[in-house]
């Protein structure tokens, strides 16, 4: 499974779109990129995944670079509901290597 | 449709004592995996049954015991119970399990305090 790497924490005001980062530069040809969101003392919630191309889903916008070492999560116009651990995995097992995360704080 | 159901959702123990959790997963999911979240390890792998075997095991001592039944729905135990197994036990479900997309359904965890 592919080692990915998030900033810990990012701001982002309510309205605005929120574009959290991701790297996994260890990523194989085979692995999916995946989000996942936790709210507080919830299970996490899945967002999105992709393999190569950009994705987009009612919640986000996955963008991949072309080398496949990073990605994107974009959400278009965060709301307070939004505030959680986001978190990029790469992976193509029935395993899951969650790291850190990113803690998403939208603000009013 | 129904989601992940886990059981219990709370539950308290001593040091020494054992404990079983139980998952239901959404209908036509063969694939269940187990995961532990504590504050400072965060959210860890523990082991993947899919159609009743194991498949994928995390880093976890032997106190740490599943299994799968011929529906689909999982167990997990742990026996001999210490303090730093307090923690929140999710489960989740998917179809496939293995190759390909993935994608997980968690349930709302059991949370677990040993005194």
């Amino acid at each position: 499974d592919a080692k990915t790497t998030q900033p810990t924490s990012m701001d982002c005001a309510e309205g605005r779109a929120a574009n959290l980062p991701c790297n996994h530069s260890t990523i194989s040809g085979n692995e999916y990129v995946y989000w996942y969101r936790q709210i507080h003392s919830q299970g996490p919630q899945y967002i999105i995944h992709g393999l190569k191309n950009n994705e987009t889903n009612e919640m986000a916008s996955l963008i991949i670079t072309e080398d496949r070492k990073s990605s994107t999560l974009i959400l278009p116009h965060a709301t307070l509901r939004d505030t959680a651990v986001y978190y990029c995995i790469g992976s193509n097992t029935g395993k899951l290597i969650f790291g850190q995360g990113t803690t998403l704080q939208v603000k009013p | 449709k129904a989601g992940v159901t886990q059981t219990p959702r709370y539950l308290i123990k001593t040091r020494g004592q054992q404990v079983t959790l139980s998952c239901s997963p959404i209908s036509g999911h063969r694939s269940v995996s187990w995961y532990q979240q504590t504050p400072g390890q965060g959210l860890q792998f523990l082991f993947e049954y899919f159609s009743e075997t194991q498949r994928n095991k995390g880093n976890f001592p032997g106190r740490f015991s599943g299994r799968q039944f011929s529906n689909s729905r999982s167990e997990m135990n742990v026996s001999t119970l210490e303090l730093g197994d307090s923690a929140l036990y999710l489960c989740a479900s998917s179809p496939l399990g293995l190759h390909g997309a993935n994608v997980l359904t968690f349930g709302a965890g059991s949370r677990l305090t040993v005194l």
